[in-house]
């Protein structure tokens, strides 16, 4: 597609439950973010692929979260034994390198609840 | 690390008055800065970017950021709002060579007629 992709766009699930959220990023595109947003708090970066490099996860809140990036494109974040702190926005980006044309496209986010 | 303060979590403005959106960011290496917006149920746009040359840069739409290193701020602002720029605006940061994105909490803007 033209633009970055997520799916689902909602996502209701119950406390203690697994999670996982799916991000088609721009071909071609080599670097891949996930960002968290929750009411008040703006974004809040969690993990960042940058081609065949090891993912910076400085980002990821707790061992709970964890995400991957298969052949170099689509990729998943997965949330297991979610709770209720979890329910924000989660929003993915892509972008075609490092530096100056480091541009991010975000995609329109998948909103998570916990109940 | 890199940080952004934008001070005003929300800024109500009367259609066709001027608007400033404060942001200040904190950083101990050069960076590129930018603002996103993202409207009513909408993703996050782009909507401009510093990376190096000319201090003041501008956007398609009418709203202009001026990088003031001294100052290490970089406002957003626009002459005359319209009421189609209801919407929330994050600045951004990232260090030279780096992709990561560090965001502010972001301004809602709020126009009315």
């Amino acid at each position: 597609g033209a633009g970055v992709s997520q799916s689902p766009s909602n996502k209701v699930t119950e406390k203690g439950k697994d999670v996982e959220l799916r991000c088609d990023p721009i071909s071609g595109h080599t670097a891949l973010y996930w960002y968290r947003q929750s009411l008040g708090q703006g974004l809040e970066f969690l993990i960042y692929f940058q081609g065949n490099s090891a993912p910076d996860k400085s980002g990821l809140p707790s061992d709970r979260f964890s995400a991957e990036r298969t052949g170099g494109s689509v990729s998943t974040l997965t949330i297991q034994r979610t709770q209720q702190e979890d329910s924000a926005v989660y929003l993915c980006a892509s972008s075609l390198a490092r530096g100056r044309r480091a541009e991010a496209f975000f995609g329109q986010g998948t909103r998570l609840t916990v109940v | 690390a890199q940080s952004v303060t934008q001070l005003d979590s929300q800024v109500p403005v009367f259609e066709e008055a001027p608007v400033e959106l404060r942001c200040n960011y904190s950083s101990s290496v050069s960076v590129y800065l930018f603002w996103y917006v993202q409207y009513p149920n909408q993703g996050l746009q782009l909507l401009l970017k510093y990376l190096s040359g000319s201090t003041l840069v501008e956007s398609i739409n009418g709203f202009e950021a001026e990088f003031n290193k001294s100052q290490t701020s970089f406002h957003l602002r626009k002459p005359s709002v319209h009421i189609s720029d209801t919407a929330e605006y994050f600045c951004a940061v990232s260090a030279l060579g780096y992709s990561t994105l560090t965001f502010g909490k972001g301004t809602m803007l709020l126009v009315s007629p």
